[in-house]
């Protein structure tokens, strides 16, 4: 399979339950990301890793927790969210992360929903 | 900081027709990405178009083109011929050189009515 794959497609998860997100790239990159998108604003930059190096925590809170076992796979850990936390959880790669000009290759996200 | 805006939050278009896009940028770089991503239903982004700001032509792909006003700060996509696969979020997107940091706009709902 070739891209960025996300499971699962969609998650619905109560404020005390631990989850985890999965992306998984066969692009070869170096470079992986998460986003998330909520309706009507900029997708927010998260985390960034880098051959498997964490190089950006753009303030999240700690309920979100990220993991880069190599540099194929990134996942997203999750912990007593809040209702404000659900969301499009999407996954990007690049072939490096100052190969801007290439942009990003996304995954098709997983739209998570906290009950 | 870099901020870009997408004043239009949804566009509709009949098919075959031509619609246009706005997205305005402000930065105090002379040299930088512009993108344009395409978010289907289907939720996977896909990079339409880009352009680099130190080229003045402006960039096309198929029925996709830019028009790229640098003094204005305008990064406006056009699409031609459009077909009911254009129905989609629309993102407009800016980059520094040498980052991996993107300023994404709020994105345009667009629909191509039958």
């Amino acid at each position: 399979e070739t891209g960025v794959t996300q499971t699962p497609r969609h998650l619905v998860m109560g404020m005390t339950n631990k989850k985890s997100l999965k992306c998984e790239q066969h692009l070869g990159h170096n470079a992986m990301y998460w986003y998330k998108q909520s309706a009507k604003k900029p997708l927010e930059l998260m985390f960034v890793y880098s051959l498997e190096e964490r190089v950006e925590n753009n303030s999240v809170p700690s309920r979100f927790s990220p993991e880069c076992p190599n540099s194929s796979h990134l996942f997203l850990h999750l912990h007593t969210l809040q209702p404000e936390d659900s969301a499009l959880y999407l996954c990007a790669s690049s072939p490096s992360r100052d190969s801007s000009f290439y942009g990003y290759t996304f995954g098709s996200g997983t739209r998570l929903t906290v009950v | 900081a870099q901020t870009v805006t997408q004043s239009q939050p949804e566009m509709s278009v009949q098919e075959a027709e031509t619609v246009t896009l706005s997205c305005t940028y402000d930065t105090s770089e002379s040299n930088y990405y512009l993108f344009w991503y395409k978010q289907p239903p289907s939720r996977q982004m896909i990079l339409v178009i880009r352009q680099e700001a130190y080229k003045q032509q402006n960039a096309t792909e198929n029925r996709f083109s830019v028009n790229f006003q640098k003094a204005a700060k305008s990064f406006s996509l056009k699409i031609s011929d459009s077909q009911l696969g254009d129905t989609a979020m629309y993102f407009c997107a800016f980059s520094s050189p040498g980052t991996y940091k993107y300023i994404f706009g709020t994105g345009t709902r667009l629909k191509v009515l039958a």
